[in-house]
């Protein structure tokens, strides 16, 4: 059963506008939360994360919002450039040490429009 | 120069063969893991090795072993290939139990099973 969720397989942006991504997950016991980049032929690659405590983290045009009461959390992009066009995985731990207990969403596409 | 390196990127073999996939991180990590991204794009992890400590995620078949001769490498040896084992492997490795935001994965193994 899969515990994230990433229910929109693409999503298409025109440049200087905002992305958002979005990210269910089931398991109230997660507490700690993280979004990876993918450029083909590429593994992923950390971008920014968020731990329970916290309902908002910010880094640069990256942002993480975190609704625990919905289970939900989002990553907004402002403004969104052609070279953010990649696709994004969520991904959420039982605890912020435990790497080898990652679950994984499905990825959405991103493409910016120059 | 590549962090996380893995060889061969792309293999085709037949059913029932026995392949490897090298992987090589020189980071300084003393953890590694083997993760699997099947065709519904599902990332899922295989295995973590952390100081010659081996967890192996119970849902993965006794077919495939991973081999570690140091702190550095980790192989995937999979015996008596299956078609459903047709998949992108990912190593990753990371800081001594750390977490997910320290996880720096390889380019991808594409392995297709025919």
């Amino acid at each position: 059963d899969q515990q994230v969720k990433q229910n929109s397989p693409s999503l298409s942006v025109q440049e200087g506008r905002i992305s958002i991504l979005n990210c269910d997950y089931t398991n109230s016991m997660f507490d700690y939360f993280l979004w990876y980049k993918k450029y083909p032929a590429e593994g992923p690659t950390f971008l920014i994360s968020i731990s329970s405590i916290k309902d908002k983290n910010e880094d640069g045009r990256f942002t993480v919002f975190l609704n625990k009461s919905a289970k939900h959390l989002s990553l907004h992009i402002v403004p969104s450039q052609p070279g953010d066009s990649a696709v994004y995985f969520c991904a959420a731990s039982l605890d912020q040490t435990g790497a080898n207990n990652l679950f994984f969403g499905t990825g959405t596409r991103l493409t910016v429009i120059p | 120069d590549t962090a996380v390196s893995q060889t061969p990127k792309y293999l085709v073999t037949q059913m029932g063969n026995d392949k490897s996939i090298k992987c090589e991180q020189n980071l300084g990590h003393d953890t590694m893991y083997w993760y699997k991204q099947d065709s519904k794009k599902f990332l899922k992890i295989m295995f973590s090795y952390n100081n010659k400590e081996l967890i192996i995620n119970e849902t993965v078949p006794n077919r495939f072993s991973p081999k570690s001769p140091d702190k550095a490498h980790l192989n995937l040896h999979i015996n008596s290939l299956e078609l459903g084992d047709s998949a992108v492997y990912f190593c990753a490795s990371s800081q001594a139990w750390g977490a997910g935001d320290t996880i720096y994965f390889g380019e991808g193994s594409w392995l297709t099973v025919v």
